[in-house]
């Protein structure tokens, strides 16, 4: 499978507890995006890289939440210190030079 | 802020009739309108997308409209069938490399 993979699919953990997901782009493209999607909304976007270079961050994102992407490939979203309020699909999506993003099958994560 | 508004929320055709969904968009900046569909458990996925330069932009059953001006845009369905059925959602950009805003979506449902 070519399209882009997120890893884990799902995760359980508890309030306090730190977690990492990992998104691998479409391999040659060069942009990569998070978003997080609760039930019954559209996903709502929380940053953008270009390369390695991360280009945006949403507002809405707290000191809580960072992001990587070391080498322009892969990227890792770290949420540290879960609260509930943070249970959520993350998404990932990619593209280069088009304009469509080519979306991941996501990450669920429950925050018990 | 950036905002994109989608109406309706819910909406019920019977087979072979036709469904509409309207989003407003509040940065007169975006230039870049995607229509995603998303069935349950999966990704979003592209269906039609429109750039500013255009005004109607048809694929098919599906055709998409801009109004720049007013900046509204609308999703149109025809002889709409059971596999229609879904979760719709607009979105604007401004473009590839930059965040795309989503809509709160549309859950269509197609009775046969």
């Amino acid at each position: 499978d070519t399209g882009v993979s997120q890893n884990p699919r799902h995760k359980i953990t508890k309030r306090g507890q730190n977690v990492t997901f990992r998104c691998d782009p479409i391999s040659e493209h060069n942009r990569l995006y998070w978003y997080r999607q609760t039930l019954g909304q559209g996903p709502e976007f929380l940053t953008y890289f270009q390369n390695e270079a991360q280009l945006e961050k949403s507002r809405l994102l707290s000191d809580r939440f960072s992001a990587e992407r070391p080498k322009g490939s892969f990227s890792t979203l770290e949420i540290q210190r879960t609260e509930q309020g943070d249970s959520a699909m993350y998404l990932c999506a990619s593209n280069r030079e088009s304009y469509e993003q080519y979306f991941g099958p996501g990450t669920r994560l429950t925050v018990t | 802020g950036e905002n994109v508004e989608q109406h309706p929320s819910t909406l019920s055709v019977q087979e072979g009739d036709s469904a509409v969904i309207k989003c407003t968009y509040s940065d007169s900046a975006s230039n870049y309108f995607p229509w995603y569909k998303q069935e349950l458990g999966k990704r979003p996925q592209l269906i039609i997308d429109i750039r500013s330069n255009v005004g109607e932009k048809k694929d098919q059953r599906i055709a998409v409209t801009l109004n720049k001006t007013a900046k509204h845009f609308s999703l149109h369905i025809t002889e709409t069938q059971p596999e229609d059925s879904a979760v719709y959602f607009c979105a604007a950009s401004m473009g590839g490399g930059f965040k795309t805003i989503f809509g709160a979506g549309t859950r269509l449902f197609v009775k046969a």
